[in-house]
């Protein structure tokens, strides 16, 4: 597609579910990258993949949080044992390739609302 | 620690007139800058970049300019209009590593009519 497309647009979960949100990178991108933005502060990096290979995950919280990109499937992030801190908006953007470059830019998704009571 | 800083968390100006949004960065590996602008609701929109080898960036209304010396960059828009009230979040990354985009907190610009 030709925009980064992200599922659900709101979550909510009560403490210790599990939560799962799904992003649909563009047609053609290499990069996928996973932000976490909390009450409309800065967006703290988690982690990129190319292609299906995980690039670059020392953003992401060891214990609870997962993530995937496999091939023909949207690329997924899942948050085992949900806490109160974990409510934010997560956002997913791709790149055609890391983004450093003019005219490959990151482009970003529209954001999963969690909020997790 | 803050990498990327943006110091002023509003700016308000009158339409027609010039916008000027700083941003200043503490780590001399970032090779890359990006503007993105934000509306509520909705996943940040790439604006305007610029390379450390530039010093200017031109796109219509918009121009960047970067200090390396000062590690500063700002966001010029002229002239201002009452659509580009947002949220500006300066971003910077360090080509040829991780690639991830390293963000200021944003300002938000309210352009009145």
């Amino acid at each position: 597609g030709e925009e980064v497309a992200q599922t659900p647009k709101h979550l909510v979960r009560g403490e210790g579910q599990k939560a799962k949100l799904y992003c649909a990178p563009i047609k053609g991108h290499s990069y996928v990258f996973w932000y976490q933005q909390v009450l409309k502060n800065e967006f703290k990096f988690l982690i990129s993949f190319q292609n299906e290979n995980v690039f670059d995950e020392t953003g992401m919280p060891k214990e609870r949080f997962s993530a995937k990109c496999l091939p023909n499937s949207p690329c997924s992030l899942e948050i085992q044992a949900t806490k109160l801190e974990d409510s934010a908006v997560y956002f997913c953007a791709s790149s055609l390739t890391g983004g450093g470059v003019k005219d490959t830019e990151a482009f970003f998704g529209q954001g999963t609302r969690l909020t997790v009571v | 620690d803050q990498q990327v800083k943006q110091n002023s968390p509003s700016l308000s100006v009158q339409e027609g007139r010039i916008s000027i949004l700083n941003c200043d960065y503490t780590n001399s590996m970032f090779d890359y800058f990006l503007w993105y602008k934000k509306y509520p609701a909705e996943g940040p929109t790439f604006l305007i970049s610029i390379s450390s080898i530039k010093d200017k960036n031109e796109d219509g209304r918009f121009t960047v300019f970067l200090n390396k010396s000062a590690k500063h960059l700002s966001l010029h828009i002229v002239p201002s209009q009452p659509g580009d009230s947002a949220v500006y979040f300066c971003a910077a990354l360090t080509q040829g590593g991780s690639e991830k985009l390293v963000f200021g907190k944003g300002t938000k610009l309210t352009v009145n009519p």
